[in-house]
């Protein structure tokens, strides 16, 4: 069983260019969640989706930052006109299905997608 | 809002050693979850442990336990047999019960002397 994919691992983009980046959940999960990680710091929640919902999309930033989860293919978090602060390491996680609300189940994390703003 | 504190950025550990990693958390909740999670040098996360609230047994995984005490609302990891392999960012986390935001400490990177 596969676990979560992201990718690309890496990404380098200069300021003003948009950063799609992919998560591809584990095998049987529905649930997507992602988180940021700044230099030297946890890391923080950004959005949760469900197919072709936006469950919770309290800690992403209001401009710029978007986030789908379609019906079918992986998730992408995308980032508009970069700029260098958004430099950090984005983390994809996923859960198992659960038919009586979010999913409180444990999540499993993907190696994340280093993004480098020039 | 929840938060999760660790206070040591850095531990160092002979092989075959044991270390401890603290980690608190302010929380005005009764049931919830507690993680730690493991960073190695590839930034893979990698779960170690889980600790439900309500459950006053300390888990444990291998060589990996936690002292769970929940009035300190203190919740910390123990690496007996330190190996190579252990080497790593440990993250600290927690979740309310209904809840899936998990909310991470800052991390204590572990480095191990051969």
């Amino acid at each position: 069983n596969a676990g979560v994919m992201q990718n690309p691992r890496h990404l380098v983009r200069r300021r003003g260019q948009e950063a799609r980046l992919r998560c591809s959940p584990m095998k049987g999960h529905s649930h997507v969640y992602w988180y940021r990680q700044l230099p030297e710091e946890g890391l923080k929640f950004m959005v949760y989706l469900q197919k072709e919902n936006i469950i919770d999309e309290s800690g992403m930033p209001k401009e710029r930052f978007s986030a789908e989860f379609p019906k079918e293919g992986p998730s992408i978090l995308r980032i508009q006109q970069v700029v260098r602060g958004d430099s950090a390491a984005y983390f994809c996680a996923s859960s198992p299905f659960q038919a009586d609300g979010p999913s409180t189940d444990t999540q499993y994390f993907g190696p994340g997608t280093r993004l480098t703003v020039l | 809002a929840q938060t999760v504190t660790q206070s040591q950025p850095e531990m160092s550990v002979q092989e075959a050693e044991t270390v401890t990693l603290s980690c608190t958390y302010d929380t005005s909740e009764s049931d919830y979850y507690l993680f730690w999670y493991k960073q190695p040098p590839s930034r893979q996360m990698i779960l170690v442990i889980r600790q439900e609230a309500y459950k006053q047994q300390n888990a444990t995984e291998n060589r990996f336990s936690v002292n769970f005490q929940k009035a300190a609302k203190s919740f910390s990891l123990k690496i007996s047999d330190s190996q190579l392999g252990d080497a790593a960012m440990y993250f600290c986390a927690y979740r309310r019960a209904n809840d899936y935001k998990l909310s991470f400490g800052a991390g204590t990177t572990v480095t191990v002397r051969a």
